[in-house]
């Protein structure tokens, strides 16, 4: 059974800081992984998704990586604004229709 | 184009009660999931339907069921509610079967059951 882990659980970090969030899983046998934001009390906004085939991918101040060797990804967020603040989640999907497997999140505060 | 939509945004239940949680995809889109999300916890999947048939089922009791329609919009069931029910339920739309299509989340319904 996939389990999907996130390190740290909670951060806090003044504004125009570079910052890393880690996201890991113990089944290596991924489709793709998915990053998402939730502000509170909200549904999830799709940050990024990365296949199985793919290292990175990009948009705009954000990156993640995966490596499926090491059952890892991690989101990258450069020169993080206030506006960042949120709980951010990493999703494995196995490719079946279980669905995908979400850590607990890491909740994230940028101080002004 | 609009994203997923849910319905109600919020609700209150007793314990024992039933309710009633309404979803409609992105236009297109002919998967439904639904995943329950409990405080401080990340989404756990519930279900997913396909062209109006079951595909996938996640770890819930048979007290949850759902359903889809001929245009796609699906219904999730909960009887015999238990205070353990109490969370953000979540709809996420795809394209097509397979938890491997990018999936597009809706804003949630929140049940409280007192």
């Amino acid at each position: 059974k996939q389990e999907v882990t996130q390190i740290p659980a909670a951060l806090s970090v003044p504004e125009g800081e570079n910052l890393v969030l880690n996201c890991s899983f113990t089944d290596s046998a991924i489709y793709n992984l998915q990053w998402f934001r939730q502000d509170p009390g909200k549904g999830l906004t799709s940050l990024l998704l990365i296949q199985s085939s793919q290292r990175e991918q990009t948009s705009g101040r954000l990156n993640a990586s995966l490596d499926k060797s090491s059952g890892r990804s991690t989101l990258y967020i450069a020169a993080s604004q206030p506006g960042d603040s949120a709980t951010y989640l990493c999703a494995s999907s196995g490719g079946g229709a279980d669905g995908l497997t979400f850590g607990k999140g890491t909740h994230l505060i940028i101080q002004p | 184009d609009a994203g997923v939509t849910q319905s109600p945004t919020h609700l209150i239940k007793t314990r024992g009660q039933q309710v009633t949680l309404r979803c409609s995809p992105i236009s297109g889109h002919k998967s439904v999931s639904w995943y329950q999300q409990v405080l401080g916890q990340g989404p756990q999947f519930i279900f997913q339907y396909y062209e109006k048939e079951e595909r996938g089922r996640g770890n819930f009791p048979d007290r949850f069921s759902a359903r889809q329609f001929p245009n796609y919009s699906s219904e999730l069931n909960v009887n015999a509610l238990l205070l353990g029910d109490s969370a953000l339920y979540l709809c996420a739309s795809s394209l097509g079967i397979g938890s491997y299509n990018e999936q597009f989340f809706g804003p949630g319904t929140r049940l409280t059951v007192l």
